[in-house]
């Protein structure tokens, strides 16, 4: 089974702070996705990778950067979080030719 | 017009009667097709993906694509109350990897 594991599942910043949101998959998946979810809104892309090093811009990209270093582990970093940042953040990856993206169990952060 | 849509319910339907839930997508070059559970509180699941035209089984779910009226449909059969839950379609266009998920369609299925 794959496993997407997030470092976190409930997490608590102020505002300006710069925050570290991490993902580690296990089946050497090449491709991993960052999204939030607010209600109303539904899934919304960050950023994702499709190779070590490699980024690209999703949807709303803005207040966020990304990094890449190893193959399992794709990192979201929120450079100066603000309460417009308070949301569910969910990884997914996928590879081996199969697009079925599998989702960690999320992170909750809150902004004050 | 939204890449992906869903209604977003609620769909309420009686224990051990079948669920039908649609989704419909705007671009034809659309090759993938998936569906997603989400409990309240959590991720996403996979349910089931579909490729092709008609119908793909997988016990109690049945994923019936139509790429002719740009539909994809999953139907529950037997509902149980376990099922109650929001139902994501995700569509992936030819830009590699990439996912066009729709908002969801909340189902509640009732003792």
């Amino acid at each position: 089974d794959v496993k997407v594991t997030q470092s976190s599942r409930y997490l608590v910043k102020r505002t300006g702070e710069k925050v570290f949101l991490e993902c580690v998959q296990d089946m050497d998946h090449e491709n991993m996705f960052w999204y939030r979810q607010d209600p109303g809104l539904g899934l919304r892309l960050i950023y994702f990778s499709y190779d070590v090093k490699m980024k690209e811009k999703g949807d709303i990209p803005e207040g966020y950067s990304v990094s890449r270093e190893k193959k399992e582990r794709f990192s979201l970093i929120l450079e100066s979080a603000s309460t417009n940042q308070t949301s569910m953040y969910l990884c997914a990856s996928t590879g081996g030719g199969s697009y079925e993206q599998y989702f960690g169990p999320g992170t909750r952060l809150t902004v004050t | 017009q939204k890449e992906v849509e869903q209604n977003s319910g609620p769909l309420s339907v009686p224990e051990g009667a079948i669920a039908s839930l649609n989704c419909t997508y705007s671009d034809r070059v659309s090759q993938s097709f998936f569906w997603y559970r989400q409990y309240s509180g959590k991720s996403p699941e996979l349910i089931m993906s579909i490729y092709s035209n008609g119908d793909k089984e997988d016990g109690r779910f049945t994923a019936q694509l139509n790429k002719a009226s740009q539909y994809v449909s999953l139907l529950i059969r037997d509902s149980q109350p376990s099922d109650s839950a929001t139902y994501l379609c995700a569509v992936r266009k030819n830009q590699g990897g990439k996912l066009i998920f729709g908002q969801g369609t909340e189902l509640s299925v009732k003792p």
